[in-house]
């Protein structure tokens, strides 16, 4: 059975603190994905990555890193938390198929993040 | 650029009722599409998706989504809707002929299923 596991359910941080997010999975999968879910938004992709120690930034990056050391984790870094970005932190991993196109993504329980 | 239009944001159907989620996306190409479904306060979870062949697919929980390339939809359904099917329902897009495959979502549609 496929597992995305999120290391926290519910955090709660102060303004200005620096926060992790980790992400693992057990199917060992290329691609591990980052979304914000809000609500009236939807999903907007933070940041993604298809190997080890790459990255690439999504449609929303501003205020967030990441960190791929190894294969199966992939950490979300807020560098210093502010209170706009309390949200619904979802990781999701995928692997390629035969026509080199990602499969369908498998979505970790997410991270309720508040930032007071 | 691809995007996913969720036009309405909430559905009510009844128990026993035929439900429809409706979804209607934009993709330069051909698309991959994807139905996710997420219960309060959990993650997504895969339900069906259409990549090529049959325009009727079939998925999880009794799901399935008509393909229309001629109206670019891609509504979900279910013949006989059940109280447990009350959650957020999220449609996906992927276009194939991009470098690496972005999935976009939309923004949801909360279905409300009433006994």
């Amino acid at each position: 059975d496929v597992k995305v596991t999120q290391s926290s359910r519910y955090l709660v941080k102060r303004t200005g603190e620096k926060v992790f997010l980790e992400c693992v999975q057990d199917m060992d999968h290329e691609n591990m994905f980052w979304y914000r879910q809000d609500p009236g938004l939807g999903l907007r992709l933070i940041y993604f990555s298809y190997d080890v120690k790459m990255k690439e930034k999504g449609d929303i990056p501003e205020g967030y890193s990441v960190s791929r050391e190894k294969k199966e984790r992939f950490s979300l870094i807020l560098e210093s938390a502010s209170t706009n970005q309390t949200s619904m932190y979802l990781c999701a991993s995928s692997n390629w198929d035969r026509a080199g196109v990602n499969t369908e993504a498998f979505f970790g329980q997410g991270t309720r993040l508040t930032v007071v | 650029a691809q995007s996913v239009a969720q036009p309405e944001d909430q559905v009510n159907v009844a128990e026993g009722n035929p439900l429809t989620v409706k979804c209607t996306y934009s993709v330069s190409g051909n698309p991959y599409l994807f139905w996710y479904v997420q219960y309060p306060n959990r993650g997504l979870q895969f339900l069906l998706k259409y990549i090529t062949g049959d325009n009727l697919v079939k998925g999880s929980y009794g799901f399935e989504a008509e393909f229309n390339k001629s109206q670019t939809s891609f509504h979900l359904k279910k013949p006989s809707a059940l109280v447990s099917d009350s959650a957020l329902y999220f449609c996906a897009v992927r276009a194939l002929n991009t470098g690496f495959q972005k999935l976009v979502f939309g923004t949801g549609t909360r279905l409300l299923v009433s006994p």
